[in-house]
């Protein structure tokens, strides 16, 4: 019930184009979901997050799409570029718990 | 200002030995936590301080303890290492005030066990 399930393990796309991760958890005490990106031989570096009580949250050419109900939360990143190529980790926690549960992480390549 | 730092930046040791490890928070961030990182099984939390105070732990055996001092800077013991804590050991720094529960990560230590 702790786990964070997140997909694809890996994505390639074109230049321009829309990049998107998934995740889901089981836990319905998670009540904060943020998205980190981590370059080779790096730290992971906040990206973007949300909580449960908005639907969409957009940052730039970043958005994270929540959706209670099915216990999923996504991150699409608008109009790829080859520097977005990355690691990227979704997360969660529980307010007062100061415990972050990751995903596994997507491998994105952003073909020039 | 300045961000999360972490000493050494990379280790090798032997298995057996052990480990110390530090991290600088972000100045005013009095949350540091702690979490390892393998390609195997991703990032893992270790532990979580607080003004000194350990609140949280994840699963993992005795041999990885942790400490935090008054200036909220943080170290990571590992004793008796053995080949699987061959791994990043990443730092993140939080405020834990208010509504912010943002975690901000250090570049790691990459410490080998041979």
């Amino acid at each position: 019930q702790q786990q964070v399930k997140q997909s694809p393990q890996s994505l390639i796309v074109q230049k321009g184009g829309i990049s998107i991760i998934n995740c889901a958890y089981e836990n319905t005490a998670f009540d904060y979901f943020p998205w980190y990106q981590q370059f080779p031989g790096k730290g992971p570096a906040l990206l973007i997050a949300i909580r449960p009580d908005v639907s969409e949250k957009k940052e730039g050419r970043f958005t994270i799409s929540f959706n209670k109900s099915a216990k999923q939360f996504s991150l699409h990143i608008m109009d790829s570029q080859p520097g977005d190529s990355a690691t990227y980790f979704c997360a969660a926690t529980t307010s007062g718990t100061y415990k972050y549960i990751f995903g596994t992480g997507t491998r994105l390549k952003v073909l020039a | 200002k300045a961000g999360v730092t972490q000493t050494p930046r990379y280790l090798i040791k032997t298995r057996g030995q052990q480990v110390t490890l530090s991290c600088s928070p972000i100045s005013g961030h009095r949350s540091v936590s702690w979490y390892q990182q393998t390609p195997g099984q991703g990032l893992q939390f270790l532990f979580e301080y607080f003004s000194e105070t350990q609140r949280n732990k994840g699963n993992f055996p005795g041999r990885f303890s942790g400490r935090q001092f008054s200036n909220s800077r943080s170290e990571m013991n590992v004793s008796t290492l053995e080949l699987g804590d061959s791994a990043l050991y990443l730092c993140a720094s939080s405020l834990y005030g208010g509504n912010s529960y943002e975690q901000y990560f250090g570049p790691g230590t990459r410490l080998t066990v041979t």
